[in-house]
This record gives C-alpha cells, sequence and structure tokens, in this order.
C-alpha cells in the first residue's frame, strides 16, 4: 500500500513555542491530506482538511490562527502549532489520499507534549 | 455529529470469534472504513465497504447493510496481537473520514 511518512513521532516544546509536524507521501501525489487529533482513549477528531494549492478547510472549533496548515506540493503538507499551550498536548495524526483509491493512508503520527 | 456508535470494551479469549458492532446517521452516507489502532500508533487499515454484504479477507470480515446504517468487524481465531482498538469510520461525500469512539478488545490467553 501507499506510504505516509510524519515527522516528527515525539516532540516535548515549552509553553509558548510553536511546533512543526510535517507529513509526505511517498509513493504517491496526494491531492488532499487530513489532519486529526486524538486525546488518550478518545477517537480521531479532524482538524481539518488540507488541498494542495489552496486553503485548508477547518473544522467547527479548530482556531485556523493556532493551527496552521500549509500544503505547498502534492506530496507534503505541514501542521504548525503556534503559541503552544498545555492542553495542546495530544495525538496529532495525518492522512493523505491517493485518488485512485478510496482508502486513506496514515502517518505514524506525533505525539506533542507541551511543558 | 454523525452519531456513529460502537461499544467501549470488549474482551474474549485466544482462538475465539467477536463481533464489534458499528451504527451510523445513514445520510450522506458514502462508505464505511474500519481500522485497527494500537496504543500510541497510527491506525491501519483492515476494510471498506460500500455495498450491503459481507466482505471476508483472512480472519477478518466486515458487514454492512446501508438501510439500517449498520455495519460489523467480525475477528475470528483470535489472537493476543489482535488486543487493539477497532474503529468504524463513516465516508462522507468524497472524501471525508467520521470516526467512532473506537472499541478496546482484549484478547486473554
Amino acid at each position: 500500500g501507499a506510504v505516509v511518512s510524519q515527522h516528527p513521532s515525539r516532540v516535548i516544546c515549552k509553553s509558548g513555542t510553536s511546533v512543526k509536524i510535517e507529513c509526505r507521501s511517498l509513493d504517491f501525489q496526494a491531492t488532499t491530506m487530513f489532519w486529526y487529533r486524538q486525546f488518550p482513549k478518545q477517537s480521531l477528531m479532524l482538524m481539518a482538511t488540507s488541498n494542495e494549492g489552496s486553503k485548508a478547510t477547518y473544522e467547527q472549533g479548530v482556531e485556523k490562527d493556532k493551527f496552521l496548515i500549509n500544503h505547498a506540493s502534492l506530496t507534503l503538507s505541514t501542521l504548525t502549532v503556534t503559541s503552544a499551550h498545555p492542553e495542546d498536548s495530544s495525538f496529532y495524526i495525518c492522512s493523505a489520499r491517493d485518488r485512485t483509491s478510496p482508502e486513506a493512508f496514515f502517518g505514524q503520527g506525533t505525539r506533542l507534549t507541551v511543558v | 455529529g454523525q452519531n456513529i456508535d460502537q461499544p467501549t470494551e470488549m474482551t474474549a479469549t485466544e482462538g475465539a470469534i467477536v463481533q464489534i458492532n458499528c451504527t451510523y446517521q445513514t445520510s450522506g452516507f458514502n462508505g464505511l472504513f474500519w481500522y485497527q489502532q494500537h496504543a500510541g500508533e497510527a491506525p491501519t487499515f483492515l476494510s471498506y465497504n460500500v455495498l450491503d454484504g459481507l466482505e471476508e479477507k483472512g480472519r477478518f470480515s466486515s458487514f454492512l447493510s446501508r438501510s439500517k446504517g449498520y455495519s460489523y468487524l467480525l475477528l475470528k481465531e483470535l489472537q493476543m496481537k489482535d488486543s487493539a482498538s477497532y474503529l468504524c469510520a463513516r465516508k462522507d461525500g468524497d472524501y471525508k473520514l467520521s470516526f467512532g469512539a473506537g472499541t478496546t478488545v482484549t484478547v486473554r490467553a
């Protein structure tokens, strides 16, 4: 199957700083990428949908100025958590869709801890 | 929301069969996925149903009834490594996925 690489897998940052998470499709072109957040023992909550070359579509309740998404190429999308606070600590997961398949492929996830 | 409901936890013994049910709102439905997720890891794809009926893939099978807004994932010949969370996800429109809260399956020896 298709491979989606997410980096870093773990990051610890100080409160008030920004963190960038990268999501790459390694062997296919992903016109659409998705960013999810997952709190412990809860399901994945879609944060935003990212389309190459256009602005991301954010889900209700997600602050677009705090969670900056850039999808500059068909193989790379980035999520920047700006001015991070401890409540932003979570597991962030990206997924990407190959237009030829209904399935979305997930990255390995990023465990963010804000101290 | 999409009101995707699945049981929170299930326990079974090694070698047994477990069925995880999932119900969802039918409006706008465009397909049903099942994913497996081990703690601290990303979900991995198990199955995709878009038409009514049973899809069998090795020890795992998935069933869909579109009119009833119902699906189940059947795990046969359970192994210890099957202990994980199983996520039911509804596809809305072209590509958006809405996930259920997940069912934690514990396999005991």
